[in-house]
């Protein structure tokens, strides 16, 4: 069965310095990883996506992960926060065989950003 | 321009009343969602649908109702609003191929009292 657990339910960073979320990852499957954002009163956005390809996948807004499958990690990260990224981020599996687009998503975390 | 979209986007509504939430994409689809979110918690997928008439139930128990009629077109109903069902709804949707990224609306946030 596949879940995620995103280690920290609350980040803060001041505007500028760099940016940790981490996500931990079980899969019976080869996954697809995703990062999704959400800001406040809004729908969820694509960050970026693994599908297998290169390791380090670079998102939208300057964010990356990278996939590293011997410590079942997806943490994203991004050199210099900036205000507008205070947002919710959530980190998303699903198993790449099957029919079923299914996801299952991480409890959140929460950033924010002070001047 | 090809979006999804869902409205109302806010509702408040007193217990017993019947509610639809809708939810329309125009990127041709054939894969649409429902999640439930509380604030600042997951979300929970409800119901879901492969395409014209199917429609499934999702992983977390729901007393709400869905149907496909049409491809871009999936309607969330509840018969009998109550205060449980206060919460946010997200609606979803992914096309074929091998990109698993689903696509989300904007959300309705439901406030029964």
């Amino acid at each position: 069965a596949q879940s995620v657990t995103q280690l920290d339910s609350h980040v803060s960073v001041s505007e500028g310095t760099p940016v940790l979320l981490r996500c931990n990852y079980s899969s019976s499957y080869s996954p697809s990883l995703f990062w999704y954002v959400q800001h406040p009163n809004k729908g969820l956005q694509l960050l970026l996506k693994y599908t297998s390809a290169a390791t380090l996948v670079k998102g939208i807004n300057g964010f990356e992960a990278e996939f590293k499958k011997s410590e079942t990690s997806f943490h994203l990260t991004k050199p210099s926060a900036h205000m507008s990224d205070a947002a919710e981020y959530f980190c998303v599996v699903t198993p790449t065989s099957g029919g079923y687009n299914k996801l299952i998503f991480g409890a959140g975390t929460r950033l924010a950003v002070h001047p | 321009e090809a979006d999804i979209y869902q409205t109302p986007r806010y509702l408040v509504i007193g217990t017993g009343k019947k509610i639809t939430l809708e939810c329309s994409q125009t990127m041709g689809h054939d894969k649409m969602y429902w999640y439930q979110q509380d604030p600042g918690m997951e979300l929970h997928l409800i119901h879901y649908s492969y395409g014209v008439n199917s429609t499934e139930k999702g992983d977390l128990s729901s007393e709400s109702t869905v149907s496909r009629i049409r491809t871009e077109h999936f309607p969330l109903t509840l018969e009998s609003a109550r205060p449980s069902h206060t919460s946010q709804y997200l609606c979803a949707s992914t096309g074929t191929g091998p990109s698993w990224e689903q696509f989300f609306g904007p959300g309705t946030r439901l406030t029964v009292l």
